[in-house]
Protein backbone atom coordinates (compact mmCIF):
# COMPACT_ATOMS: atom_id res chain seq x y z
CA UNK A 1 0.00 0.00 0.00
CA UNK A 2 1.21 3.67 -0.95
CA UNK A 3 0.79 5.97 1.72
CA UNK A 4 3.56 8.05 4.53
CA UNK A 5 4.93 6.70 7.80
CA UNK A 6 5.87 8.89 10.15
CA UNK A 7 8.23 7.69 13.00
CA UNK A 8 8.67 7.62 16.18
CA UNK A 9 4.72 7.71 17.23
CA UNK A 10 5.90 9.42 20.62
CA UNK A 11 8.69 11.39 20.75
CA UNK A 12 10.37 12.94 24.29
CA UNK A 13 13.01 15.51 24.04
CA UNK A 14 15.09 16.73 26.99
CA UNK A 15 16.10 20.24 27.71
CA UNK A 16 18.79 21.69 25.29
CA UNK A 17 18.54 18.78 23.01
CA UNK A 18 17.75 18.69 19.22
CA UNK A 19 15.50 15.56 17.70
CA UNK A 20 14.56 14.32 14.25
CA UNK A 21 11.18 13.35 13.54
CA UNK A 22 11.55 11.05 10.48
CA UNK A 23 8.67 10.87 7.55
CA UNK A 24 8.90 8.29 4.26
CA UNK A 25 6.64 8.20 0.96
CA UNK A 26 6.33 5.54 -1.37
CA UNK A 27 3.26 7.91 -3.38
CA UNK A 28 6.32 9.21 -5.36
CA UNK A 29 4.73 12.95 -4.70
CA UNK A 30 7.70 15.81 -5.66
CA UNK A 31 6.13 17.53 -2.77
CA UNK A 32 6.35 17.43 1.04
CA UNK A 33 4.93 19.58 3.98
CA UNK A 34 5.61 19.18 7.41
CA UNK A 35 3.16 20.86 9.76
CA UNK A 36 2.60 21.62 13.30
CA UNK A 37 -0.74 20.75 15.58
CA UNK A 38 -1.64 22.39 19.11
CA UNK A 39 -4.61 21.66 20.88
CA UNK A 40 -7.92 22.99 19.35
CA UNK A 41 -6.09 24.55 16.33
CA UNK A 42 -5.51 24.00 13.03
CA UNK A 43 -2.37 23.31 11.16
CA UNK A 44 0.42 25.16 10.67
CA UNK A 45 3.08 25.29 8.21
CA UNK A 46 6.45 24.67 9.54
CA UNK A 47 8.79 23.86 6.10
CA UNK A 48 7.63 22.40 2.60
CA UNK A 49 9.87 21.12 -0.32
CA UNK A 50 8.69 21.01 -3.87
CA UNK A 51 11.66 19.24 -5.11
CA UNK A 52 14.51 17.09 -4.00
CA UNK A 53 17.63 19.48 -2.35
CA UNK A 54 15.29 22.75 -2.07
CA UNK A 55 12.98 23.95 0.73
CA UNK A 56 11.26 26.62 1.77
CA UNK A 57 9.84 28.27 5.26
CA UNK A 58 6.59 27.78 6.02
CA UNK A 59 4.79 30.26 8.79
CA UNK A 60 6.63 29.16 11.95
CA UNK A 61 10.03 27.60 10.86
CA UNK A 62 12.23 29.52 13.60
CA UNK A 63 13.61 26.54 15.82
CA UNK A 64 13.01 24.04 13.24
CA UNK A 65 15.73 22.66 10.30
CA UNK A 66 14.52 20.49 7.73
CA UNK A 67 16.62 18.33 4.14
CA UNK A 68 15.77 17.30 1.62
CA UNK A 69 18.50 14.46 0.13
CA UNK A 70 15.96 12.00 -1.47
CA UNK A 71 12.63 11.84 -2.84
CA UNK A 72 11.22 9.84 -0.55
CA UNK A 73 12.23 11.52 2.70
CA UNK A 74 12.10 14.62 4.28
CA UNK A 75 13.17 14.80 7.85
CA UNK A 76 12.62 17.47 10.49
CA UNK A 77 14.72 17.99 13.24
CA UNK A 78 13.65 20.17 16.21
CA UNK A 79 16.40 21.77 17.48
CA UNK A 80 16.83 23.40 21.32
CA UNK A 81 16.13 27.25 19.51
CA UNK A 82 12.76 26.07 19.47
CA UNK A 83 11.51 26.73 22.79
CA UNK A 84 7.95 25.52 23.05
CA UNK A 85 8.40 21.96 21.19
CA UNK A 86 5.82 20.24 22.29
CA UNK A 87 2.99 19.47 19.66
CA UNK A 88 2.02 17.12 17.30
CA UNK A 89 4.17 17.04 14.25
CA UNK A 90 2.29 15.95 11.08
CA UNK A 91 3.97 15.04 7.51
CA UNK A 92 2.70 15.27 4.58
CA UNK A 93 2.56 14.98 0.54
CA UNK A 94 1.27 15.93 -2.63
CA UNK A 95 2.44 15.96 -6.70
CA UNK A 96 2.99 18.76 -7.98
CA UNK A 97 0.65 22.16 -7.89
CA UNK A 98 -2.72 22.52 -6.33
CA UNK A 99 -3.73 18.74 -5.38
CA UNK A 100 -4.60 16.92 -2.34
CA UNK A 101 -2.26 16.39 -0.08
CA UNK A 102 -1.71 12.54 2.11
CA UNK A 103 -0.99 12.98 5.43
CA UNK A 104 0.64 10.34 7.90
CA UNK A 105 -0.41 9.58 11.57
CA UNK A 106 1.92 12.23 13.05
CA UNK A 107 4.69 12.00 16.07
CA UNK A 108 3.45 13.55 19.03
CA UNK A 109 6.23 15.17 20.87
CA UNK A 110 6.65 16.46 24.41
CA UNK A 111 9.69 18.00 27.22
CA UNK A 112 10.81 15.67 29.29
CA UNK B 1 -1.14 35.81 3.26
CA UNK B 2 -4.44 34.38 2.94
CA UNK B 3 -6.64 34.47 6.27
CA UNK B 4 -8.97 31.19 6.84
CA UNK B 5 -12.09 31.28 9.47
CA UNK B 6 -13.96 28.30 9.98
CA UNK B 7 -17.61 28.46 11.49
CA UNK B 8 -18.86 27.39 14.06
CA UNK B 9 -16.15 25.59 16.28
CA UNK B 10 -18.38 23.00 17.54
CA UNK B 11 -20.90 21.41 16.01
CA UNK B 12 -23.64 18.71 17.83
CA UNK B 13 -26.21 16.62 16.02
CA UNK B 14 -28.50 14.09 16.14
CA UNK B 15 -28.17 11.09 13.66
CA UNK B 16 -29.69 11.42 10.84
CA UNK B 17 -29.51 15.04 10.42
CA UNK B 18 -27.40 17.35 8.62
CA UNK B 19 -24.67 19.43 9.74
CA UNK B 20 -22.82 22.43 7.53
CA UNK B 21 -19.80 23.97 8.52
CA UNK B 22 -18.63 27.33 6.56
CA UNK B 23 -15.38 28.56 5.58
CA UNK B 24 -14.28 32.06 4.74
CA UNK B 25 -10.66 33.00 3.15
CA UNK B 26 -9.08 36.16 2.01
CA UNK B 27 -7.25 35.72 -1.03
CA UNK B 28 -9.24 36.14 -4.24
CA UNK B 29 -6.24 34.43 -6.51
CA UNK B 30 -7.57 31.13 -4.06
CA UNK B 31 -8.37 28.65 -6.83
CA UNK B 32 -7.88 25.08 -4.67
CA UNK B 33 -11.18 24.38 -1.87
CA UNK B 34 -10.64 21.03 0.36
CA UNK B 35 -12.11 20.06 3.34
CA UNK B 36 -10.32 17.35 5.82
CA UNK B 37 -11.61 14.85 8.30
CA UNK B 38 -9.28 14.42 11.20
CA UNK B 39 -10.16 11.53 13.71
CA UNK B 40 -8.37 11.24 16.99
CA UNK B 41 -4.59 11.07 17.18
CA UNK B 42 -4.68 10.32 13.08
CA UNK B 43 -3.71 12.83 10.53
CA UNK B 44 -5.95 14.40 8.36
CA UNK B 45 -7.77 12.68 5.40
CA UNK B 46 -9.09 14.33 1.96
CA UNK B 47 -12.90 13.84 2.19
CA UNK B 48 -13.51 16.30 -0.52
CA UNK B 49 -12.42 19.12 -2.69
CA UNK B 50 -13.30 21.43 -5.17
CA UNK B 51 -11.90 23.53 -7.94
CA UNK B 52 -12.81 27.13 -8.99
CA UNK B 53 -14.03 26.30 -11.67
CA UNK B 54 -17.37 24.44 -10.38
CA UNK B 55 -20.06 25.62 -8.10
CA UNK B 56 -20.97 22.36 -6.52
CA UNK B 57 -19.91 18.95 -5.71
CA UNK B 58 -20.90 16.06 -4.06
CA UNK B 59 -20.22 12.45 -2.88
CA UNK B 60 -22.94 10.46 -1.74
CA UNK B 61 -23.73 11.94 1.94
CA UNK B 62 -21.01 14.80 1.03
CA UNK B 63 -21.01 17.86 -0.72
CA UNK B 64 -19.03 21.42 -0.99
CA UNK B 65 -20.40 24.19 -2.19
CA UNK B 66 -18.42 27.57 -3.37
CA UNK B 67 -19.25 30.87 -3.90
CA UNK B 68 -16.07 32.82 -4.94
CA UNK B 69 -17.78 36.18 -5.21
CA UNK B 70 -18.18 36.31 -1.10
CA UNK B 71 -15.16 33.72 -0.90
CA UNK B 72 -16.40 31.11 0.72
CA UNK B 73 -17.10 27.54 0.78
CA UNK B 74 -19.12 25.20 3.03
CA UNK B 75 -19.24 21.51 3.67
CA UNK B 76 -22.43 19.95 3.62
CA UNK B 77 -22.87 16.53 5.20
CA UNK B 78 -26.22 14.72 4.86
CA UNK B 79 -27.84 11.88 7.21
CA UNK B 80 -25.41 11.99 9.80
CA UNK B 81 -23.91 8.76 11.26
CA UNK B 82 -21.86 8.84 14.48
CA UNK B 83 -18.64 7.62 12.76
CA UNK B 84 -19.13 10.90 11.00
CA UNK B 85 -18.26 12.37 14.54
CA UNK B 86 -14.03 14.08 14.08
CA UNK B 87 -12.87 17.44 13.45
CA UNK B 88 -13.07 18.59 10.26
CA UNK B 89 -11.04 21.75 8.49
CA UNK B 90 -11.11 23.38 5.37
CA UNK B 91 -7.95 24.69 3.89
CA UNK B 92 -8.17 27.20 0.56
CA UNK B 93 -4.82 26.59 -1.45
CA UNK B 94 -3.55 29.96 -2.77
CA UNK B 95 -0.27 30.64 -4.81
CA UNK B 96 2.46 31.93 -3.15
CA UNK B 97 5.16 33.04 -5.87
CA UNK B 98 5.79 29.53 -7.42
CA UNK B 99 4.63 27.45 -4.82
CA UNK B 100 0.82 26.76 -3.89
CA UNK B 101 0.41 26.03 0.13
CA UNK B 102 -2.82 25.15 1.76
CA UNK B 103 -3.58 27.58 5.01
CA UNK B 104 -6.02 25.04 7.34
CA UNK B 105 -8.88 26.50 9.27
CA UNK B 106 -8.97 26.14 12.92
CA UNK B 107 -11.39 22.99 12.93
CA UNK B 108 -14.90 21.78 13.66
CA UNK B 109 -15.63 19.55 16.31
CA UNK B 110 -18.72 17.50 14.23
CA UNK B 111 -20.11 15.42 17.31
CA UNK B 112 -22.96 13.00 16.07
CA UNK B 113 -25.32 11.95 18.75
CA UNK B 114 -26.92 8.54 18.54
Amino acid sequence: DGGITQSPKYLFRKEGQNVTLSCEQNLNHDAMYWYRQDPGQGLRLIYYSQIVNDFQKGDIAEGYSVSREKKESFPLTVTSAQKNPTAFYLCASSPPGPQPQHFGDGTRLSIL
Amino acid sequence: GENVEQHPSTLSVQEGDSAVIKCTYSDSASNYFPWYKQELGKGPQLIIDIRSNVGEKKDQRIAVTLNKTAKHFSLHITETQPEDSAVYFCAPSGRGGSNYKLTFGKGTLLTVNP
